[in-house]
This record gives structure tokens, C-alpha cells and sequence, in this order.
């Protein structure tokens, strides 16, 4: 079946440090979305990429559609607290939208 | 907050009974979209309903059913529950529906934790 496929799994990272995680797919996606879910939460939509090349950001993060259509990148600058949580790529593909396993994201104290 | 609420927080089931999970979506949303997540993963997608008829459905066996209303809340229903069926049920709502490759944002409820024992 369709697969998007996260990386890291996990990140452990110091307060203020800069965070990049990708997502990859082996088809192509017309729609790359990014979501974060804290605990005992749905998750909350970040950023939408339609188009092959976008650069999007979105405060502190920024998102990228890759020009293959088959990758999408995430990155937070500087870090904090708040940031600890889930992150979830996604797109729509037929009548569904697909999910990512997600990346783990911890800021050590 | 999205404004989309799902009832009850948690359920304790055991194997083989039935459950009902209640969504009520954001106001002007006609659409819901209901989400399996097990621990560990990534939401998956079960069904999707538009104006009351469902509107597209992952792989998911028929015991899984659901309803939409015509004020556009929606509910699963699962049948013969199995210890696999233990997970956080999410719904989302959006203004239109996912088709074709494309989609609307699409808001989450807090979900509703289920464990089958």
C-alpha cells in the first residue's frame, strides 16, 4: 500500500537547537502537509504545500515540497519547549489522506 | 481548539462486543473523516462521509461502520471487537471532502482512546 516514510524516528535535541526531518514517498503527492500532535491530541495542521519547489514557513518552521514530488522537508529553528511533541507528514492520495509513522521530537533539559 | 469534540474520552471494551464513538464536527463542516492511530503510528484512515453518505474507505473490514447525521455529526460503530481494535479513534472535519488527490484542512478532534481486553 501507499507508505510515507519519516525520518528520524526520534530526535533528542537541547533547547534552542535547530531541527530538520524529512518524508519520503515512493509516488508522487500533489498536496505535502505537516502536522504536530501533542499528547492526548488530535493532531493540528502546521504547514500545506501544494506546489512542486514551495517554500513555506509558518513562524519558527519552515517547509519545503520537494521537486520530485516524492519528498517534503520540515525544519523548526530554535527550538523550545513547546516544540516537544509529534510530527506527522501527510497527503491526500485518491478520496484519503495518507500519514507518516512520525518523528518523535524531545528537548533535553 | 478546533471545535471538533468526540465522545467519550475513553472506553473499556472487552473482546467481542460492540462500541459507538460520537463525532461532532466544526460548525459549516459537512464532512467527517474518521482516523484508527495505534500506539506508535501514524493515523489511518478507516471512512470518510459527506452529506450523510459515506464518501470514500480505507482498508478496513465491513465491522467497522458509520453513520453521519444531517447536522453533520458522525458516529463509528464497531462490531466483535478484537484485542488490534485497541487504539485512539480520531475524526476530523473539513468543508469538503478528500478527492482526487486533493483536500481541504481538515481539523481534529482530541479522540477517543479505546482499549479491548
Amino acid at each position: 500500500g501507499q507508505q510515507l516514510n519519516q525520518s528520524p524516528q526520534s530526535m533528542f535535541i537541547q533547547e534552542g537547537e535547530d531541527v530538520s526531518m524529512n518524508c519520503t514517498s515512493s509516488s508522487i503527492f500533489n498536496t505535502w502537509l505537516w502536522y504536530k500532535q501533542d499528547p492526548g491530541e488530535g493532531p493540528v495542521l502546521l504547514i500545506a504545500l501544494y506546489k512542486a519547489g514551495e517554500l513555506t514557513s509558518n513562524g519558527r518552521l519552515t517547509a519545503q515540497f520537494g521537486i520530485t514530488r516524492k519528498d517534503s522537508f520540515l525544519n523548526i529553528s530554535a527550538s523550545i519547549p513547546s516544540d516537544v511533541g509529534i510530527y506527522f507528514c501527510a497527503g491526500p492520495r485518491d478520496d484519503k489522506i495518507i500519514f507518516g509513522k512520525g518523528t518523535r521530537l524531545h528537548i533535553l533539559p | 481548539e478546533t471545535g471538533v469534540t468526540q465522545s467519550p474520552t475513553h472506553l473499556i471494551k472487552t473482546r467481542g462486543q460492540q462500541v459507538t464513538l460520537r463525532c461532532s464536527s466544526q460548525s459549516g463542516h459537512n464532512t467527517v473523516s474518521w482516523y484508527q492511530q495505534a500506539l506508535g503510528q501514524g493515523p489511518q484512515f478507516i471512512f470518510q462521509y459527506y452529506r450523510e453518505e459515506e464518501n470514500g474507505r480505507g482498508n478496513f473490514p465491513p465491522r467497522f461502520s458509520g453513520l453521519q447525521f444531517p447536522n453533520y455529526s458522525s458516529e463509528l460503530n464497531v462490531n466483535a471487537l478484537e484485542l488490534d481494535d485497541s487504539a485512539l479513534y480520531l475524526c476530523a472535519s473539513s468543508l469538503v471532502p478528500v478527492q482526487a488527490g486533493w483536500t481541504d484542512t481538515q481539523y481534529f478532534g482530541p479522540g477517543t482512546r479505546l482499549t479491548v481486553l
